[in-house]
Parts: structure tokens; sequence; C-alpha cells
């Protein structure tokens, strides 16, 4: 079974600071791999996905995530944090064949905390 | 599509009592998963289906759990009896087959067992 390592399960950055949030997985063949965030009190949404095309992936609101096959990652990027990206982030994989095709894994998350 | 429709979004009960949650996914999905999200454990999945039939339900922690989904637009999570350690966030979420599409979560159902 896959896991997802999200280093860091709260990250707080100044306004207008650079925001990273690591994630690694585990498996040998890469997977497909998203980043979800979480408002308060609502349901997970999706920032951006990776599935093969090119490794540096561009999500909605600013965020870009690159995957890099030699160290399993696959971090997700904000050159400059709002107010409005506090929020939860998830990371998850999802197996391009086998038994558990469709089967999302999802990390244990990232709190982001933006300063004013 | 109105996307994942879940009800109800907050639920009070009283412990021993059951409790039925509900699910409507996307129209055409054919995934549909139930997780359950807390402080302590995070976002757990407790137990998916393809195609109406469940394929993994390991993440279901007790026999007091049970889901169905006994068609393409439509699902059930009952927990019988409740107890106050149910008390979580569920979230009933679908996806297209292959994997490489992404899943779409429904608002969540608030639990609180007293």
């Amino acid at each position: 079974a896959q896991s997802v390592t999200q280093l860091g399960s709260h990250v707080s950055v100044s306004e207008g600071a650079l925001v990273l949030l690591r994630c690694n997985y585990s498996s040998s063949v890469p997977p497909y791999l998203f980043w979800y965030v979480q408002y308060p009190n609502q349901g997970l949404q999706l920032l951006l996905k990776y599935t093969s095309a090119a490794t540096l992936v561009k999500g909605i609101n600013g965020f870009e995530a690159e995957f890099k096959k030699s160290e399993t990652s696959f971090h997700l990027t904000k050159p400059s944090a709002h107010m409005s990206d506090a929020a939860e982030y998830f990371c998850a994989v999802s197996e391009r064949r086998g038994s558990t095709l469709g089967r999302l894994y999802f990390g244990r998350g990232t709190q982001l905390t933006v300063w004013p | 599509d109105a996307g994942v429709i879940q009800s109800p979004r907050h639920e009070v009960t009283e412990m021993g009592q059951e409790v039925t949650l509900r699910c409507k996914p996307i129209s055409g999905h054919d995934y549909l998963f139930w997780y359950r999200q807390t402080m302590m454990r995070g976002l757990e999945l407790l137990i998916y289906f393809n195609n109406n039939v469940p394929i993994d339900d390991s993440g279901m922690p007790e026999d007091r759990f049970s889901a169905k989904m006994p068609n393409a637009s439509f699902s059930t999570l009952k927990i019988q009896p409740s107890e106050p350690r149910d008390s979580a966030v569920y979230f009933c979420a679908s996806s297209l087959s292959a994997g490489n599409t992404e899943a779409f979560f429904g608002q969540g159902t608030r639990l609180t067992v007293v």
C-alpha cells in the first residue's frame, strides 16, 4: 500500500512570503499525485494534480507543485502567500494499476497559517 | 452537476441510537468513497465502492459501521449503535475510474454523539 508523508503538520508564513509544503510518497512506481485544500467547515477541493505530463504542475490560486521522481516528492509552493491561503492542505496519491486502482491515499495534512 | 451531496450537514444524537448518513455522488462517477476526519486521526478511508460494489472495507472500524450502495446515485453509511467516539466529520467523495482523475468531495456531515 502507498504511504504519503507530509513534513510539518503546521506551517506559518507572513503575508507575501514563500509558501512551501512538503510531500513525499513511498511507491517505487510513480503514482498519480494530488494536492487538495480544505477551508474551515468545508470539504476538500482539488488544487492541482500530476498525471505524467509536465513535472511542474500549476494549479488554482497561484499554487504549483513539482514532481521529482528521484526524491519521490511532490512539494507544493506559492511565491507569495495571501491571507486567504490559510487552510489545511492535503497531499494524496493514487496508484496507476493494481487492485487498488482508483483509491486515494492521503497524507495527514498541513495546516497553513498566514500572518499579516 | 451540483457536486457530491451529503445529508444531513449536522447530526446530533444520543449514544446508542442509530445514525444514517447519506450521499449522492456526481452522476457518471464510478467510484464512491466514505472518509472520516478527526483531529486525532486525520482523514481515514472507511470504505470505497466501484460500480456500486464494495472494494475495500478494511477501514470500517467495527461491526457497528455498515455501508451500502444500492444504485449508482445513492449510498448510505450507518452506525448502529452509535458511541461518543464516533463523533467526527464524515465525508463522501466520488470520482471517475482510471485513477488519474480527482475525487470530488461533499461538504461533509458533522456527527456529534452525546
